[in-house]
C-alpha cells in the first residue's frame, strides 16, 4: 500500500491564483482530512470527510473548498490565494481512530 | 469547541536520559488522546494512543499517561536515542467526532 499521497510536493502561487491540491489514499479508510500547520504551530483542521459524498467544516474553513466523489479521492481546491494560504498542508485519513497523515504540501503565496 | 495546550515548546536531554511532554484538554468529553512524531520534512507519524477508559498505556521506550479528573496527559520516553529527536503533537477526540485537535508541539532534541 502507498498509504496516502499528495501532489504536489511544493508549490508557490501569486495572490489571486487558484490551485487544487490533491489527495489520494489506498487503505479504504471512510474518514479523510484536511490539515494546515503554520512554523511553530500545531495542526488546524480546514475540511473532513466521513465518505464519499459527505464533507464538512473543520476550524478554518475560509479560503477553501473541498470535494469528495470517491472514497479514495479528497482534492483541496483554493480560491483567489492570499499570502494567509502560506502553509504547509497535509492530509489525512483514518480507519476509526488514529490519523495516517501524508507527506504533505508545502504551499507559498507571495 | 476543544482546547488542547502542549509544554514545553521546546525540550533538550542527554541521550540515555527520559524525555516528559504534557497536554492539558479542556473538554471532559474527549475520550481519545493519540501522540504523533513529525520528522523534519514528513508527515505526523502516530506513535501511541489512549483511550479515557485506561490510567496508562506502554510500548517500549514509550509510555503514556492520562489523569481524567486532571484533563492531562502525558508521553514519557525513557533511555532517549538521536533518533528520538523531532517534533512531538499531543491530541485530543471525542465519540462521534473522529478530527483531532492538536497541541502546539514540542521539539525534542537528543544531545549524543
Amino acid at each position: 500500500n502507498a498509504g496516502v499521497t499528495q501532489t504536489p510536493k511544493f508549490r508557490i502561487l501569486k495572490i489571486g491564483q487558484s490551485m487544487t491540491l490533491q489527495c489520494t489514499q489506498d487503505m479504504n479508510h471512510n474518514y479523510m482530512y484536511w490539515y494546515r500547520q503554520d512554523p511553530g504551530m500545531g495542526l488546524k483542521l480546514i475540511y473532513y470527510s466521513v465518505g464519499a459524498g459527505i464533507t464538512d467544516k473543520g476550524e478554518v474553513p475560509n479560503g477553501y473548498n473541498v470535494s469528495r466523489s470517491t472514497t479514495e479521492d479528497f482534492p483541496l481546491r483554493l480560491e483567489l490565494a492570499a499570502p494567509s494560504q502560506t502553509s504547509v498542508y497535509f492530509c489525512a485519513s483514518s480507519p476509526e481512530e488514529g490519523l495516517y497523515f501524508g507527506p504533505g504540501t508545502r504551499l507559498t503565496v507571495t | 469547541g476543544e482546547n488542547v495546550e502542549q509544554h514545553p515548546s521546546t525540550l533538550s536531554v542527554q541521550e540515555g536520559d527520559s524525555a516528559v511532554i504534557k497536554c492539558t484538554y479542556s473538554d471532559s468529553a474527549s475520550n481519545y488522546f493519540p501522540w504523533y512524531k513529525q520528522e523534519l520534512g514528513k508527515g505526523p507519524q502516530l506513535i501511541i494512543d489512549i483511550r479515557s477508559n485506561v490510567g496508562e498505556k506502554k510500548d517500549q521506550r514509550i509510555a503514556v499517561t492520562l489523569n481524567k479528573t486532571a484533563k492531562h496527559f502525558s508521553l514519557h520516553i525513557t533511555e532517549t536515542q538521536p533518533e528520538d529527536s523531532a517534533v512531538y503533537f499531543c491530541a485530543a477526540s471525542k465519540a462521534g467526532r473522529r478530527a483531532l485537535t492538536f497541541g502546539s508541539g514540542t521539539r525534542l532534541q537528543v544531545q549524543p
